[in-house]
């Protein structure tokens, strides 16, 4: 089974900081997704990346940026972390194109920006 | 843009009872449409993936049928347990999915 990583279940960060979440998958998919999810929104894409050194801005981008320097790994940063970003955040990963690709989730980092 | 919405947002059914949760797509054009169940406070876990030229899917008391010109899903869940309280999201698109805000499904004992 395909296994994605989110390297913190639960985070406190402070109004300013720069916040890493790291996300890991161990099936060689090219594709890799972070969501946000907020009660009453649902899941909104901030950022996906379809191979490494590549990304493009999903529906909510501002205040974020990625990283994908390796296809195993990808990297959501918050530059200056506020309030506002106080959230669930999932990372997914798939295969591109296939219309029998599934996608898949990591288990999810619940942030929290005092 | 691809809009996905499940109505209604929250239901309650006594165990036992059959489950029927639909979802409806604005987009017909999509490579597949995709069931997930979420637990409280975890992620998304795959149940079932209809491709766009299925018209359903089957795993188990879990049976997913697809209409694309309506712009429809449905996933029934047969005979349901407590253990089937979750949310249940469905998503469609291309390689970028598209969400519903989910089923809340609690099935009382």
């Amino acid at each position: 089974d395909v296994k994605v990583t989110q390297s913190s279940r639960y985070l406190v960060k402070r109004t300013g900081e720069k916040v890493f979440l790291e996300c890991v998958q161990d099936m060689d998919h090219e594709n890799m997704f972070w969501y946000r999810q907020d009660p009453g929104l649902g899941l909104r894409l901030i950022y996906f990346s379809y191979d490494v050194k590549m990304k493009e801005k999903g529906d909510i981008p501002e205040g974020y940026s990625v990283s994908r320097e390796k296809k195993e790994r990808f990297s959501l940063i918050l530059e200056s972390a506020s309030t506002n970003q106080t959230s669930m955040y999932l990372c997914a990963s798939s295969r591109p194109g296939a219309s029998s690709e599934k996608l898949f989730f990591g288990s999810g980092t619940q942030l929290s920006v005092l | 843009k691809q809009e996905v919405t499940q109505i209604p947002a929250a239901l309650s059914v006594p165990e036992g009872e059959n489950l029927v949760l639909n979802c409806s797509f604005t987009d017909s054009a999509i490579y597949n449409l995709q069931w997930f169940r979420q637990d409280p406070g975890k992620g998304l876990t795959s149940l079932l993936l209809i491709q766009s030229s299925q018209r359903e899917q089957t795993s188990g008391r879990l049976n997913a049928s697809l209409d694309k010109s309506s712009g429809r899903s449905t996933l029934y869940i047969a005979a349901s347990q407590p253990g089937d309280s979750a949310t249940y999201l469905c998503a469609a698109g291309n390689n970028r999915l598209a969400f519903g805000k989910g089923n809340q499904v609690v099935v009382i004992p």
